[in-house]
């Protein structure tokens, strides 16, 4: 079946550090990816998403392109801040559920 | 505008006891989604709803769990007669339309069976 697996965490990093956050996916056909956020205290929110292979989605200065040729969605940011200390849950899409990965914890450090 | 709300935040249950979770989707939005997520995991699937009609309920791990959406609006689930291991955030996620799409997810209800 589906699934989704991403790095395991906590990712410790400095303010400025760059980050690489790994995923990758099993699926049947061609499934939507996204990745999630859930920051201290709130709800699950979507970060960033990309619907077919070779497309790159982008949002918050955070990037990630769809590989179909290694199956991967890697998330990236050149240059992390404090406030982006959350958890990252990676996820595919191919029919009407989300399938997520167990999360990465990110600290950032000043 | 107004978010996903679920409610309570938190409960607390006995063995044995039923409970009912509450979601208020975004308004308008025509799929539902209820995912459970155990400490340290990622969220799975449970239950789907687009309007009122459950299409996919292949994620419920028991018979004692149901989920409901009579008006297409408000959803509730159901869990009888609670088992340690269904200790868990309960998440909902509502979608303004069907098919592969942004999910917006409450902030959910954490329940805990003593």
């Amino acid at each position: 079946g589906d699934s989704v697996t991403q790095m395991e965490g906590p990712v410790t990093l400095s303010e400025e550090a760059f980050l690489t956050i790994n995923c990758t996916y099993t699926a049947t056909g061609y499934p939507s990816l996204f990745w999630y956020v859930q920051y201290p205290g709130e709800g699950l929110q979507l970060l960033l998403k990309a619907t077919k292979a070779d497309d790159k989605g982008s949002n918050k200065g955070f990037e990630a392109t769809y590989r179909k040729e290694t199956t991967s969605f890697h998330l990236e940011k050149g240059s992390v801040q404090v406030s982006d200390s959350a958890v990252y849950f990676c996820s595919n899409q191919a029919g009407t559920a989300l399938i997520f990965g167990k999360g990465t914890t990110l600290s950032v450090s000043s | 505008g107004a978010g996903v709300s679920q409610s309570p935040r938190y409960k607390v249950a006995k063995r044995g006891q039923d409970v009912a979770l509450r979601c208020d989707p975004i308004s308008g939005h025509v799929s539902l989604f209820w995912y459970q997520q155990a400490l340290g995991q990622g969220p799975e699937f449970l239950t789907y709803f687009q309007n009122e009609a459950q299409l996919d309920k292949s994620g419920l791990p028991s018979d004692r769990f149901f989920a409901e959406r009579p008006e297409g609006s408000v959803s509730t689930l159901k869990i009888q007669r609670t088992q340690q291991e269904d200790s868990a955030v309960y998440l909902c996620a509502s979608s303004p339309v069907s098919g592969v799409n942004e999910q917006f997810f409450g902030p959910g209800t954490r329940l805990t069976v003593l």
